[in-house]
């Protein structure tokens, strides 16, 4: 089956670094995206890798390893904004997106 | 303002009730997906649509359907709302199928079916 893990939470200092892991398990695999999501409100688009490495932009990195079916999200220097659940996705064979449940991430002062 | 736009924002059903959750986007995008989003698990897909005229179904498509008449407009039909439909839908568009392309999402819908 189908089947994409991350931690559920995780909390973190203002001013420090948090790498937020996802594994995945997919029929096929056309790349991985990263979503935040603050509360109540729609997800919108932080990366997507499809090829081994990192990819940086600004304060958000993420890192993509195919042949360990991992990837993980890379966030420095916090401020409070930050405090929203990161959603990890991966495009199936299909097109379609197979998606975690999302790891909530609090900043604490 | 370019965007998605849905509506309503939120609604209380009775169940067995028909429903029409709309969705509107002006970004001239080929595809449109219907999410729905349920605490403790990821976003799961309802139906999509990759071009005006063509529909498809995602992971979990019981209980609901979609059409596509036109580039702009992808509504959500739940033809008799049980209370297991009970969620927040989020309607999104992207450039295409592709990979590559990211999704763009509306604000989403809570629909609560008693």
């Amino acid at each position: 089956g189908q089947n994409i893990d991350q931690p559920t939470e995780m909390t973190a200092t203002e001013g420090a670094i948090v790498q937020i892991n996802c594994t995945y398990q997919t029929s096929g695999f056309n790349g991985l995206f990263w979503y935040q999501q603050h509360a109540g409100e729609a997800p919108t688009f932080l990366s997507y890798n499809v090829l081994d490495g990192l990819e940086e932009k600004g304060r958000f990195s993420s890192f993509l390893s195919r042949s360990k079916g991992y990837s993980y999200l890379l966030l420095k220097e916090l401020q409070m904004k930050d405090s929203a659940s990161y959603l990890c996705a991966c495009m199936d064979s299909n097109y379609q997106l197979i998606w975690g449940a999302g790891t909530k991430l609090i900043i604490k002062p | 303002i370019a965007g998605i736009t849905q509506a309503p924002t939120s609604q209380i059903l009775a169940a067995g009730r028909r429903m029409t959750l709309r969705c509107t986007q002006d970004m001239r995008h080929n595809a449109m997906y219907w999410y729905r989003q349920d605490l403790g698990l990821g976003l799961r897909l309802i139906h999509y649509s990759n071009t005006a005229g063509t529909t498809g179904k995602g992971e979990v498509p019981d209980g609901y359907s979609v059409s596509r008449a036109n580039t702009d407009d992808f509504p959500l039909t739940l033809a008799s709302a049980v209370p297991s439909q009970t969620s927040v839908y989020f309607c999104a568009s992207s450039d295409s199928l592709d990979s590559y392309n990211e999704q763009f999402f509306g604000p989403g819908t809570r629909l609560t079916v008693l």
